[in-house]
């Protein structure tokens, strides 16, 4: 997982657009990655996951990419809406989730 | 209601005193994951619990927390003699198996205020 810290990157948008949310990870013998979406107040809400087998997953408006050459995956959410605001967590797994710093997405109407 | 249950959720302790958390998982599961996150961090990991036994306790602190899973009723995480800095969210997830098919579903958490 990504070192923590003090001040989480923010990512603002426009209503409409597609917003691309980026996660760079560390154990290159994890096999199993996570999306969650926390809304202040609130736990962690399930997006999408994907396994290490597989480079791209798509779900309802959500898509997962995940690069093993350079640990790094990604999030993309089509036509981003107000209710998507929130934070957004990568996090490695599958028992012992290791959660990464997470992205603040604001959505600009 | 079929989702991940955590209570209280405000819990406020003065120093000294003893905090319990309590997590009831979905129905179904019988896996049982306890994280904590301060303000502006991602969620750290403290335990995971299977029905009587504790299956990984790495992330805990070696003193004054424990947690367990009993045959009937929820699970607990409790810590005792409670300091300042045990201040933060606890979440408890949730999973039907050790498969990793199966992602942890999160209850709303308990926030831990000490005085």
């Amino acid at each position: 997982g990504e070192s923590v810290g003090l001040h989480l990157p923010t990512l603002s948008v426009q209503e409409g657009d597609n917003s691309i949310i980026n996660c760079a990870y560390s154990n290159s013998a994890s096999d199993y990655f996570i999306w969650y979406k926390q809304e202040s107040g609130k736990g962690p809400q399930f997006i999408i996951d994907i396994r290490s087998n597989m480079d791209k997953r798509q779900g309802q408006r959500v898509t997962v990419l995940l690069n093993k050459t350079v640990k790094h995956l990604s999030l993309q959410i089509a036509a981003t809406q107000p209710g998507d605001s929130a934070v957004y967590f990568c996090a490695e797994g599958p028992q012992k989730l290791v959660f990464g710093q997470g992205t603040r997405l604001t959505i600009n109407p | 209601n079929a989702g991940v249950m955590q209570n209280p959720r405000h819990l406020v302790r003065r120093r000294g005193q003893e905090a319990r958390l309590r997590c009831s998982p979905m129905k179904g599961h019988s896996h049982v994951y306890w994280y904590r996150q301060l303000p502006e961090e991602g969620l750290k990991f403290m335990v995971y619990l299977q029905k009587e036994n504790i299956i990984d306790e790495s992330g805990m602190p070696k003193e004054r927390f424990s947690a367990e899973f009993p045959k009937e009723g929820p699970s607990i995480l409790r810590i005792q003699q409670v300091v300042r800095g045990d201040s933060a969210a606890y979440f408890c997830a949730s999973s039907p198996s050790r498969s990793s098919n199966q992602p942890q579903h999160f209850g709303d958490g308990t926030r831990l205020s000490i005085l």
